[in-house]
């Protein structure tokens, strides 16, 4: 089966980091990708990673390594709009196809 | 941009009635997914479709069917809706071929079912 985990929580200050932790067991893989949404809102595309490494993008980087099904999205200098749910997804046997964690609710206080 | 749009953000219908969820996408994208989001679940796949009158089952297909008669838009439809399939659903598309496989959302439609 496919299996994604994430933590369900996380609280951080404003100008801190936080490190979002992934794990994945799918059967292949075509990458992996992470989305912010904000509470009523549709999810929208953060960052995609295929091969190993770390992908930087601004204030948010995303690292994988495919041998231990592992992922992490960094977020740097904390702004209080980063408060979000942020989703992990992977792309599995059937490319094109998302199967998704449950989100990680980030909560950024003052 | 891309757009994908769906056409309620808000809807409320009663036990046994037949709902009709729609979602249009403006950058010909051959895919379009439908998702549901319930708390603690994340987002789950219902159903997808790579290509017009094309559709696959997703993880969680039974009390809904689809229909794509167009390219730009997909309907997912509740045959006799019920009380726990009250939940956020929503649309997606992305383009085939070379790529990442970036899926485009829409802004989602809340359904109660009463």
């Amino acid at each position: 089966g496919q299996n994604i985990d994430q933590p369900t929580e996380m609280t951080a200050t404003e100008g801190a980091i936080v490190q979002i932790n992934c794990t994945y067991q799918t059967s292949g893989f075509n990458g992996l990708f992470w989305y912010q949404q904000h509470a009523g809102e549709a999810p929208t595309f953060l960052s995609y990673n295929v091969l190993d490494g770390l992908e930087e993008k601004g204030r948010f980087s995303s690292f994988l390594s495919r041998s231990k099904g592992y992922s992490y999205l960094l977020l740097k200098e904390l702004q209080m709009k980063d408060s979000a749910s942020y989703l992990c997804a992977v792309s599995g046997e059937s490319w094109g196809k998302l199967q998704f964690g449950a989100g990680t609710q980030v909560v950024v206080t003052p | 941009d891309v757009k994908v749009t769906q056409s309620s953000r808000y809807l409320v219908k009663r036990t046994g009635e037949k709902v009709f969820l729609e979602c249009v996408q403006d950058m010909d994208h051959e895919n379009m997914f439908w998702y549901r989001q319930d708390p603690g679940l994340g987002l789950r796949l219902i159903y997808f479709s790579y290509d017009v009158k094309m559709k696959e089952k997703g993880d969680i297909p039974e009390g809904y069917s689809v229909s794509r008669e167009k390219k730009e838009r997909f309907s997912l439809i509740l045959e006799s809706a019920s009380t726990n399939q009250t939940s956020m659903y929503l649309c997606a598309s992305s383009p085939t071929g070379t790529g990442q496989g970036e899926q485009f959302f829409g802004p989602g439609t809340r359904l109660t079912v009463l």
